[in-house]
């Protein structure tokens, strides 16, 4: 059971372009939604989050936008970077109830071309 | 500040062997989580241990234990390893009142079962 759905699985863009990762979730109990950036050999690193109070977030060159009723979120990269090339996972969570984890996407892997 | 360390990096076992994975906790940090990472696939929550006692568990069978010594730091087992415990193994540590939102990773084992 995949509780958090993330799209595309591979996505190339060019340098300055804005990439865009959706992500959909299935359980209406999640209320923190954190993107994450991994690259190769290293651990998952936290690069911005949201809870469903707000419709967007920024931080820095990168953008949350979220659609509660659709139950559905999405980070922008604006300004992309050769160095912005890794892998990028969705994550969500329920605060209620106790810690359950993070459940993650699948994961987008993304490539900035010079 | 090391942040969160693990150990060893890497690590082949056999069918059937037990392994035990270390982890510290980035300084300050007194809840330890662990996840399993696949090729290719987003990390799955296992266990998470505050005050040295499992505080929940994702949908991992027995084989997986852990532990949480008095300084924090944590150590996950597994027991007659399966060709499919074969993964990247994280440690992410966060303060209790943020346990899912400010989750700092390690690096990660590279666990190999052949």
């Amino acid at each position: 059971q995949q509780q958090v759905k993330q799209s595309p699985q591979s996505l190339i863009v060019q340098k300055g372009g804005i990439p865009i990762i959706n992500c959909a979730y299935e359980n209406t109990a999640f209320d923190y939604f954190p993107w994450y950036q991994q690259f190769p050999g290293k651990g998952p690193a936290l690069l911005i989050a949201i809870r469903p109070d707000v419709s967007e977030k920024k931080e820095g060159r990168f953008t949350i936008s979220f659609n509660k009723s659709a139950k559905q979120f999405s980070l922008h990269i604006m300004d992309s970077q050769p160095g912005d090339s890794a892998t990028y996972f969705c994550a969500a969570s329920s605060s209620g109830g106790g810690a359950d984890g993070l459940t993650f996407g699948k994961g987008t892997h993304l490539i900035i071309q010079p | 500040d090391a942040g969160v360390t693990q150990s060893p990096t890497h690590l082949i076992k056999t069918r059937g062997q037990q392994v035990t994975l270390r982890c510290s906790p980035k300084s300050g940090h007194d809840t330890v989580s662990w996840y399993q990472q696949a090729l290719g696939q987003g990390p799955q929550f296992i266990f998470q241990y505050y005050e040295e006692e499992e505080r929940q568990r994702g949908n991992f069978p027995d084989r997986f234990s852990g532990h949480q010594f008095p300084n924090y730091s944590s150590e996950l087992n597994v027991n007659a390893l399966l060709l499919g415990d074969s993964a990247l193994y994280l440690c992410a540590s966060s303060l209790t009142y943020e346990v899912n939102e400010k989750l700092f990773f390690g690096s990660g084992t590279q666990l190999s079962v052949l």
